[in-house]
């Protein structure tokens, strides 16, 4: 079954310090790649997402993910972390070309000052 | 800036009681989703449509559960009779190919 890993339920980062989210999808031809963040009591907004050519995509808040075929990943960074970035952050994906999205389970962000 | 809209955002109901939560997609979008979060569950999709028709709904209780889009400006998802183990938020989002943009949601508590 098609299914999206976020291997890290929990992490905690320093202000200022560089930040990586993993994301881990099952194989399956012409995935669509997405990153959301949900603040408390909030909706999801869109961060960036993959459909196709330069590997590396660049999103809305100073964020970066990078499709990897090879290793079915799609991992977020972001150079510097403020103390507003703290939230959940999820993976979703899109296989074959329809509208089903997948989600990972999320992982929360803390920021420590 | 086009948003997602939902009604209500909290809704406290009691066991057994209809309920109906609203979403107003952004316009010119041409598909509509629901979820429903929870703790244990995650994110799940309970129904979607495209074009105001239902394309999926596999992952609706159907005997309690049910989506309308009655306009391309209106999409409603019904619970009746609601139970406490509805209790969750659900999310309405919208899109178009592939991009989905999610409303505030709607916490429903059943007790």
């Amino acid at each position: 079954a098609q299914s999206v890993t976020q291997p890290d339920i929990h992490i905690t980062v320093s202000e200022g310090a560089s930040l990586e989210l993993r994301c881990n999808y099952s194989y399956g031809a012409t995935p669509y790649l997405f990153w959301y963040v949900q603040s408390p009591g909030q909706g999801l907004q869109l961060l960036l997402k993959y459909f196709s050519g330069d590997t590396l995509v660049q999103g809305i808040k100073g964020f970066e993910a990078e499709f990897k075929r090879s290793q079915s990943s799609f991992n977020l960074r972001k150079p510097s972390v403020h103390w507003s970035d703290a939230a959940e952050y999820f993976c979703a994906v899109v296989w074959n070309n329809n509208n089903d999205m997948r989600f990972g389970a999320g992982t929360r962000l803390t920021v420590k000052p | 800036d086009a948003r997602v809209t939902q009604t209500p955002r909290h809704k406290v109901t009691e066991m057994g009681q209809e309920v109906t939560m609203r979403c107003q997609p952004i316009l010119g979008h041409n598909t509509v989703f629901w979820y429903r979060q929870t703790m244990m569950q995650g994110l799940e999709l309970l129904a979607y449509f495209r074009n105001r028709a239902p394309l999926d709904d596999s992952g609706m209780p159907k005997d309690r559960f049910s989506a309308e889009m009655p306009d391309a400006t209106l999409a409603t998802l019904k619970i009746q009779p609601s139970e406490p183990r509805d209790s969750a938020v659900y999310f309405c989002a919208s899109g178009r190919m592939h991009e989905q943009y999610f409303g505030p949601g709607t916490r429903l508590t059943v007790t």
